[in-house]
């Protein structure tokens, strides 16, 4: 079945680490997401890729980066810059055409500094 | 600059009917979308209006008025699994296929 997978499910980062948030698809989608969402809280647009080896930063993409090399993959690193980074984090990706079929996302990591 | 305005909280009983707004400011629109996303979940995709007027989907329906900057999600015959969030998102900008979320409505429904 086609989807996306987020992994790992639950992250835990050390003061100062880096982690990288994996994101796949095989839904053959032209254009990939990330957003942050914190408890209680709407969906802040992180970094997205509409094409492959191209991406934008997004409302809140200070301390984090991001690559395209392959259509399915879309991985996000969270740097030692974010200064607080404990969130819930979702991948999206979206078919770009005249049709609007929405997002979808994938199960999320959830990420806690330690 | 672009935002979404939704109330923060919405409580109806099984079997009712209840509406959730949406009010948006965007410089350029393509669309307005619902999204469901139980605790824990991932947001799921409801509907979608690119034009003026009601869109239908079994239990759901979703309003759009463009020039009053405003939507609505409906929801009848009330369900207890119907308890979630909900969110608007607006579909802006020139030729991006980027949206931005409002910060949600949290529906309770009661038996």
């Amino acid at each position: 079945d086609g989807g996306i997978t987020q992994s790992p499910k639950y992250l835990f980062r050390k003061e100062g680490q880096n982690v990288t948030l994996s994101c796949e698809q095989n839904l053959n989608h032209d254009a990939m997401y990330w957003y942050r969402q914190d408890p209680g809280q709407g969906l802040r647009l992180i970094y997205y890729s509409q094409i492959v080896n191209d991406f934008q930063k997004g409302d809140i993409a200070e301390g984090y980066s991001v690559s395209r090399e392959k259509k399915e993959s879309f991985p996000l690193t969270v740097t030692s810059a974010q200064k607080n980074p404990t969130a819930f984090y979702l991948c999206a990706s979206t078919h770009k055409g005249a049709t609007d079929y929405g997002y979808t996302f994938g199960s999320g990591t959830r990420l806690t500094v330690v | 600059g672009q935002s979404l305005e939704q109330p923060s909280e919405v409580t109806a009983v099984e079997g009712a009917i209840v509406q959730m707004n949406c009010t948006y400011q965007t410089s350029g629109f393509y669309g307005l979308s619902w999204y469901q996303q139980h605790d824990g979940g991932a947001p799921t995709f409801l509907s979608y209006n690119a034009l003026d007027g009601l869109e239908e989907t079994g239990r759901f329906s979703s309003f759009l008025s463009r020039s009053d900057s405003y939507g609505y999600l409906l929801l009848q015959e009330l369900q207890m699994k119907d308890s979630a969030s909900y969110f608007c998102a607006v579909r802006g900008g020139s030729g991006t296929y980027k949206y931005i979320f409002g910060t949600g409505t949290r529906l309770k429904v009661l038996a």
